[in-house]
């Protein structure tokens, strides 16, 4: 069965430092989302890709995150400088299109900022 | 603003018995209505979803009851099992821009006792 991959797994760094994760969505799937999710929390959009162009960022805060699809395949999404308050999970999801497709998340990376 | 509101937001069920989990929204321009698992390490996995055309949607052990007028939806799990333990969102989400984006509560984190 097809899944969303995604790295690392786990992350630990330091404030102030810069961290990136990676996302490989199901093939063929020309939409792709990037959620944070806070502990005790539902998850909360972030960015999403249309192939390789950007749908909706409004809620990403731009002056310390970015992202990006190139060739709207797999999409990198990179944090300078990271701050405590990043502690998350950062969820990357799939669908085969926009609306209305189900989104296939994957496993996530666990973001430790110390 | 929470536009989603979730409650439990833990529930203990005994083997056999009934989960019920209760969501309600603020945006009458909602108009698809998920409900997402989610195991420990893992991502969400889409589990159910209903329109607000239908009361009522089921799925092998898993329903959805909704109410348009009172803005409240909820989920019922018959003949709850251990493998059921997990934590359940609620989501709602409208068409913006062709795009689905759901808006999810905070998670009710089951615990099925064998």
């Amino acid at each position: 069965e097809a899944e969303v991959a995604q790295s690392p797994r786990y992350k630990i760094t330091e404030k102030s430092q810069a961290v990136a994760f990676w996302c490989d969505p199901i093939s063929g799937h020309a939409t792709l989302y990037w959620y944070r999710q806070i502990l005790g929390q539902g998850p909360e959009l972030l960015v999403q890709f249309q192939d390789e162009s950007v749908v909706d960022d409004s809620q990403l805060p731009k002056d310390r995150f970015s992202a990006e699809r190139l060739k709207g395949v797999d999409s990198t999404l990179k944090i300078q400088p990271a701050e405590l308050g990043d502690s998350a999970m950062y969820l990357c999801a799939s669908s085969l299109d926009r609306a209305p497709y189900e989104q296939y998340f994957g496993p996530g990376t666990r973001l430790t900022v110390t | 603003q929470q536009q989603v509101k979730q409650s439990p937001q833990s529930l203990i069920v005994q083997k056999g018995g009934i989960s019920i989990i209760n969501c309600a929204y603020e945006n009458t321009a909602f108009d698809y209505f998920p409900w997402y698992q989610q195991f420990p390490g893992k991502g969400p996995a889409l589990l159910i979803a209903i329109r607000p055309d239908v009361s009522e949607k089921k799925e092998g052990r898993f329903t959805i009851s909704f109410n348009k007028s009172a803005k409240q939806f909820s989920l019922h799990i018959m003949d709850s099992q251990p493998g059921d333990s997990a934590t359940y969102f609620c989501a709602a989400s409208m068409g913006l821009g062709g795009s689905y984006i759901p808006t999810f509560g905070r998670g009710t984190s089951l615990i099925v006792h064998p």
